[in-house]
């Protein structure tokens, strides 16, 4: 089976636009979830989609968004970008066909976000 | 709530020596523990994982980590390192139930030396 894939994988951008990054989850697997990894903060979490509803949210402003398609491939959007909004991306995928903590996340390589 | 502790940023060491990571955990209701490891422009990789049953759960490629409820402790060891496993390591737990998501530690790296 394939991995998980995020496009792009490097993404340069200013501060005040706006960006989408996409991740298609393992075949089968309905969960995606998205991290956000930066240096001072560690890895935090920010969203999970289960079947085309979010299901679970971090605490990150308003200005960061996602959905999940009908085939399972997410979609996370940054708008009004900041400095700070440097990172990387990570995104997870999980069978979750079942509730519980057991369902092993599946990690994409990323897409490497620079704001400036 | 969930945190997790990893209370060393860095930790080099000489290649064939052995190694322990620490990892601490607290939480307000019971949790599954897992190890992850993150190569160099890389995601993260799952190292191993405790469920249930023995509190003493091996990877395949050496590491193991026990499970101290007492202590609340998840510490990643290996009895001898190669130049293979330098890398960054996360400590994450995750509740039994309900659908909440996994919460990480800072992580740790181990720089494996010559």
């Amino acid at each position: 089976k394939a991995g998980v894939t995020q496009t792009p994988r490097y993404l340069i951008k200013t501060r005040g636009q706006q960006v989408t990054l996409s991740c298609s989850p393992i075949s089968g697997h309905r969960s995606v979830s998205w991290y956000q990894q930066t240096p001072g903060q560690g890895l935090q979490f920010l969203f999970e989609y289960f079947s085309e509803t979010q299901r679970n949210k971090g605490n990150f402003p308003g200005r960061f968004s996602g959905r999940q398609f009908s085939n399972s491939r997410s979609e996370m959007n940054v708008s009004t970008l900041e400095l700070g909004d440097s990172a990387l991306y990570l995104c997870a995928s999980s069978p979750s066909k079942t509730s519980g903590g057991h369902n092993e996340q599946f990690f994409g390589p990323g897409t490497r976000l620079t704001v400036l | 709530a969930q945190s997790v502790t990893q209370l060393d940023s860095q930790v080099p060491v000489f290649e064939e020596a052995p190694v322990e990571l620490r990892c601490n955990y607290s939480s307000s209701v019971s949790v599954y523990l897992f190890w992850y490891v993150q190569y160099p422009n890389q995601g993260l990789q799952l190292l191993l994982k405790y469920l249930s049953g023995s509190t003493l759960v091996e990877s395949i490629n050496g590491f193991e980590a026990e499970f101290n409820k007492s202590q609340t402790s998840f510490h990643l060891r290996k009895p001898s390192v190669h130049i293979s496993d330098t890398a960054e390591y996360f400590c994450a737990v995750r509740p039994l139930s309900g659908y909440s998501t996994l919460t990480f530690g800072k992580g740790t790296m181990l720089l494996v030396s010559p």
